[in-house]
């Protein structure tokens, strides 16, 4: 069982350049979720989806966007890459809030550089 | 304000000892969680814990256990009988019911040091 993937694992990027992070999940789990972490920063939610074909802004959504065309898929773009956009981006999947327990679980990060 | 508070930027801990992280947030929304996440020097995030506002006894997960104080608003984790695999980023971090999503907002993160 895969849980959360994400591609690419690292990535350096030139100023102004596009990329599209994808995020993968295999739990049937109904949110996603793109963070980034920075450092003695803690994770900050950028955009999220609550379902296919649905998404929202978090806390640092300028620059980013995002698309949820399958249930399983989320994908983070950069359309033009930033030097503040270098940072390690997590992706995340929730199974539905309004239960108890709506843990997050998380993938291994994508480290993006951008020069 | 800070939603989550974590003043410990880094501890250190003997082998076999136990340890405390602490953890401070402020809501105002009734109905919120609390969670614990690990993040060893590998970089992914790890689920340890979680704390319901609402749940009576505080949460243990093996030798992971929450010291829930809700009139303090403290969420603090104890690790008992630490090991070197322990040495890690320890998360605290808070849902709260907002709209139709439950967003996590996370602390800046304790760096745990595990020596023998």
């Amino acid at each position: 069982n895969a849980g959360v993937t994400q591609t690419p694992k690292f990535r350096v990027l030139k100023t102004g350049q596009s990329m599209t992070l994808l995020c993968a999940q295999d739990m049937n789990h109904e949110y996603m979720y793109w963070y980034r972490q920075d450092p003695g920063m803690g994770l900050r939610l950028i955009h999220y989806s609550v379902g296919e074909g649905t998404t929202a802004k978090g806390e640092v959504p300028d620059g980013y966007n995002v698309s949820r065309l399958k249930k399983q898929n989320f994908l983070l773009g950069l359309e033009s890459a930033a030097p503040s956009q270098t940072s390690v981006y997590f992706c995340a999947s929730s199974k539905r809030p309004g239960r108890s327990t709506d843990t997050q679980y998380f993938g291994p990060g994508t480290r993006l550089t951008v020069l | 304000a800070q939603k989550i508070t974590q003043t410990q930027p880094g501890m250190f801990v003997q082998e076999k000892e136990a340890v405390t992280l602490d953890c401070t947030y402020d809501t105002s929304d009734p109905s919120y969680g609390l969670f614990w996440y690990k993040q060893p020097s590998s970089g992914e995030m790890i689920f340890l814990i979680y704390q319901g506002s609402y749940d009576q006894q505080n949460a243990t997960e093996g030798r992971y256990s929450l010291n829930f104080q809700k009139a303090r608003k403290s969420a603090n984790l104890v690790i008992s009988a630490s090991q070197l695999g322990d040495s890690a980023m320890y998360f605290c971090a808070m849902r709260e019911n907002t709209g139709t999503a439950s967003k996590l907002t996370f602390g800046t993160g304790t760096r745990l040091q595990v020596t023998l």
